[in-house]
């Protein structure tokens, strides 16, 4: 079946720090990818999402690029910023549509002054 | 627009009790899907109504029960509650889901502690 793997977290970066967040997924065909991001005591807000391969989805100053050779949606952004601080979700959505998002299990990001 | 809203915000129970949380959509979305987020299990699908009918529903015990109505507005509801049952539930919203190209919207969720 569909999966999302990301990477284990806690981040903890520093101000101003280049962040990445690597994500991995295994589907069939050409599902779309998404990012969202999940800020203390709040529900999921989309971030940016990608439908075809070589696709950038960017947002905020986060940007990620749907590489269908290596089935990765790493997310990155150059300047963190203490406002940036939640728990990062990856999700697809399979090509076939009608099924639910498939999720990772979080990645949680701390960014210190 | 509205975003989608979600009904109480926080919610507190007993074991053996029932509760019924409620969504209400992004106007013009005829798609409600649910999640249940724990610590442990991250994010799990519990069901997705389209046009008042169930969808989807994904691997939770009959004690979780949900409907939709025709205003799209949708309910879940949970029987006989139990300590695990303690999460936050999120409602997501979309247009439709026959497409995968289709993004979710997501309700602030519900947070329920049963005691």
């Amino acid at each position: 079946g569909n999966s999302v793997t990301q990477m284990e977290g806690p981040v903890t970066l520093s101000e101003e720090a280049f962040l990445t967040i690597n994500c991995t997924y295994t589907a069939t065909g050409y599902p779309s990818l998404f990012w969202y991001v999940q800020y203390p005591g709040e529900g999921l807000q989309l971030l940016l999402k990608a439908t075809k391969a070589d696709d950038k989805g960017s947002n905020k100053g986060f940007e990620a690029t749907y590489r269908k050779e290596t089935t990765s949606f790493h997310l990155e952004k150059g300047s963190v910023q203490v406002s940036d601080s939640a728990v990062y979700f990856c999700a697809l959505s399979s090509s076939s549509g009608n099924t639910p998002l498939v999720f990772g299990k979080g990645t949680r990001l701390s960014v210190i002054a | 627009k509205a975003g989608v809203t979600q009904t109480p915000r926080y919610l507190i129970k007993t074991r053996g009790q029932q509760v019924t949380l409620s969504c209400s959509p992004i106007s013009g979305h005829r798609s409600v899907s649910w999640y249940q987020q724990t610590p442990g299990q991250g994010l799990q699908f519990l069901f997705e109504y389209f046009s008042e009918t169930q969808r989807n529903k994904g691997n939770f015990p009959g004690r979780f029960s949900g409907r939709q109505f025709s205003n799209s507005r949708s309910e879940m509801n949970v029987s006989t509650l139990e300590l695990g049952d303690s999460a936050l539930y999120l409602c997501a919203s979309s247009l439709r889901l026959a497409e995968s190209t289709d993004t979710q919207y997501f309700g602030p969720g519900t947070r329920l502690t049963v005691l």
